[in-house]
C-alpha cells in the first residue's frame, strides 16, 4: 500500500529558509499537498503539486519534486515565528468516486527567535 | 471563503455510548470524507463518500461505524459503541472534484472514558 513518511523536527531561526522533506512510496500518486497544522486546530492546505511538474513556487513556499527518487520537499523562505506548526506531507491518485489522501507523520517545525 | 464547519468541537463519552459527529461541508461540493488523528499519530484515512453511499473505507471503518448525509447539508459520523481508542480528533473534509481542492474541517477532539 501507500506509505508517506516525514522527518519528525525541524527547528530553524526566523528569517532562515526551512527546507521540509518527504518521501513517498507509490508511484501513481497524482497530486502530492502540504498541509499545516497549528495547535488545536485543523488541516491548512498550503499548496501542491501535480505529479507532471518538478517545481511549483508559491510567495514564500516552494516545492520540487523528484519523481525519480520519489522524494518531495517543502522550503520555507524567510521563516517567521507564526510559521511554527506540524507540516504534513500527502499524497493521492483521484479516481472517479474519490480520492483518499495518505499522510505522512507529521513535522514539527519549531521556530526560533 | 467557503468553510466545513463541525461540532461539537470537544466531545467526552463514556465507553460503550454511542456518538454522532457533524460537519456541514462546503455547499456545493460532491465528495465527503471522515479522517482520524490519533494524539500524536499519522492522519488516517476513514470514509469517502460520494452520490449518496460509501465509495471508499479503510480497514478502521468496520461496523462500529458508519455515515450519513440525512439532509441536503449535514454529513454524520456515528459511533455505536465507542471504546478508548477511538479517543481521536475527527477531521470531516468536503471536495468538489475527486481530484484535489479538499477542504478540511477544525475537528472534533473525541475522549472516551
Amino acid at each position: 500500500g501507500e506509505d508517506v513518511e516525514q522527518s519528525l523536527f525541524l527547528s530553524v531561526r526566523e528569517g532562515d529558509s526551512s527546507v521540509i522533506n518527504c518521501t513517498y512510496t507509490d508511484s501513481s500518486s497524482t497530486y502530492l499537498y502540504w498541509y499545516k497544522q497549528e495547535p488545536g486546530a485543523g488541516l491548512q492546505l498550503l499548496t501542491y503539486i501535480f505529479s507532471n511538474m518538478d517545481m511549483k513556487q508559491d510567495q514564500r513556499l516552494t516545492v520540487l519534486l523528484n519523481k525519480k527518487d520519489k522524494h518531495l520537499s517543502l522550503r520555507i523562505a524567510d521563516t517567521q515565528t507564526g510559521d511554527s506548526a506540524i507540516y504534513f506531507c500527502a499524497e493521492n491518485q483521484p479516481k472517479a468516486a474519490g480520492n483518499k489522501l495518505t499522510f505522512g507523520g507529521g513535522t514539527r517545525v519549531l521556530v526560533k527567535p | 471563503e467557503p468553510e466545513v464547519t463541525q461540532t461539537p468541537s470537544h466531545q467526552v463519552t463514556q465507553m460503550g455510548q454511542e456518538v454522532i459527529l457533524r460537519c456541514v461541508p462546503i455547499s456545493n461540493h460532491l465528495y465527503f470524507y471522515w479522517y482520524r488523528q490519533i494524539l500524536g499519530q499519522k492522519v488516517e484515512f476513514l470514509v469517502s463518500f460520494y452520490n449518496n453511499e460509501i465509495s471508499e473505507k479503510s480497514e478502521i471503518f468496520d461496523d462500529q461505524f458508519s455515515v450519513e448525509r440525512p439532509d441536503g447539508s449535514n454529513f454524520t459520523l456515528k459511533i455505536r459503541s465507542t471504546k478508548l481508542e477511538d479517543s481521536a480528533m475527527y477531521f470531516c473534509a468536503s471536495s468538489l472534484s475527486g481530484g484535489n481542492g479538499y477542504t478540511f474541517g477544525s475537528g472534533t477532539r473525541l475522549t472516551v472514558v
